[in-house]
């Protein structure tokens, strides 16, 4: 079946650049999605990227997207102290059941 | 414009007890879904609305869970009797039409 693995844990100082990555399994994936979730709060979508494109900026965030590899990675820029949180990586194909990965618990040392 | 409201925030309940939880999607989004997240994991989806009807509950525990979305627009989940193991996050989504979603803050289950 469809599975989306994350690396548990980053630890990063503040300033410096994060780069959290994602693996998927279904090569029929249409979008890609970076999610970040705070303590107590709900799943906030932070980018997306469509399976036929390769990069997408947006302000400090750059998603970079390999679909031969099925490698999603997303780069945070001058990481600050309230990026601290848990970035999921998810996959839907044609907006049907999205899948989530495990999240990666990002660390920003100040 | 308003995001996805749920209540409760939270709630405490014992083991065969019952309990619901309830859901106000973002205005005009025709697709619901209900999350589970338990502790250290991502969200599994239980049940996914379009309108009010059932798209899919392939995951749904059906024998202790079920949900409703009578007139398409608000959501009621509910797990009688509750188990242990059903102590989790609740988390409801909404969107557009099947793509974007957009999710609520969750309910914080707690069962002892």
């Amino acid at each position: 079946g469809e599975d989306v693995e994350q690396s548990l844990f980053l630890s990063v100082r503040e300033g410096d650049s994060s780069v959290i990555n994602c693996t998927y399994t279904d090569s029929s994936s249409t979008y890609l999605y970076w999610y970040k979730q705070e303590p107590g709060a709900g799943l906030q979508l932070l980018t997306y990227i469509f399976s036929n494109m390769d990069m997408k900026q947006d302000q400090r965030l750059t998603v970079l997207l390999n679909k031969k590899d099925k490698h999603l990675s997303l780069r945070i820029a001058d990481t600050q102290t309230g990026d601290s949180a848990i970035y999921f990586c998810a996959e839907s194909n044609r907006g049907f059941k999205t899948i989530f990965g495990a999240g990666t618990r990002l660390f920003v040392k100040a | 414009e308003a995001g996805v409201a749920q209540s409760p925030r939270y709630k405490i309940i014992e083991k065969r007890q019952s309990v619901a939880f309830w859901c106000n999607p973002i205005s005009g989004h025709a697709t619901l879904y209900w999350y589970q997240q338990i502790l250290g994991q991502g969200p599994k989806l239980l049940i996914q609305f379009q309108n009010n009807g059932v798209v899919d509950d392939s995951q749904l525990p059906k024998d202790r869970f079920s949900a409703e979305r009578l007139k398409g627009v608000d959501s009621t989940l509910k797990i009688q009797p509750a188990k242990l193991e059903d102590s989790a996050v609740y988390l409801c989504a909404s969107s557009l039409a099947g793509d974007t979603q957009y999710f609520g803050p969750g309910t914080r289950l707690t069962v002892l």
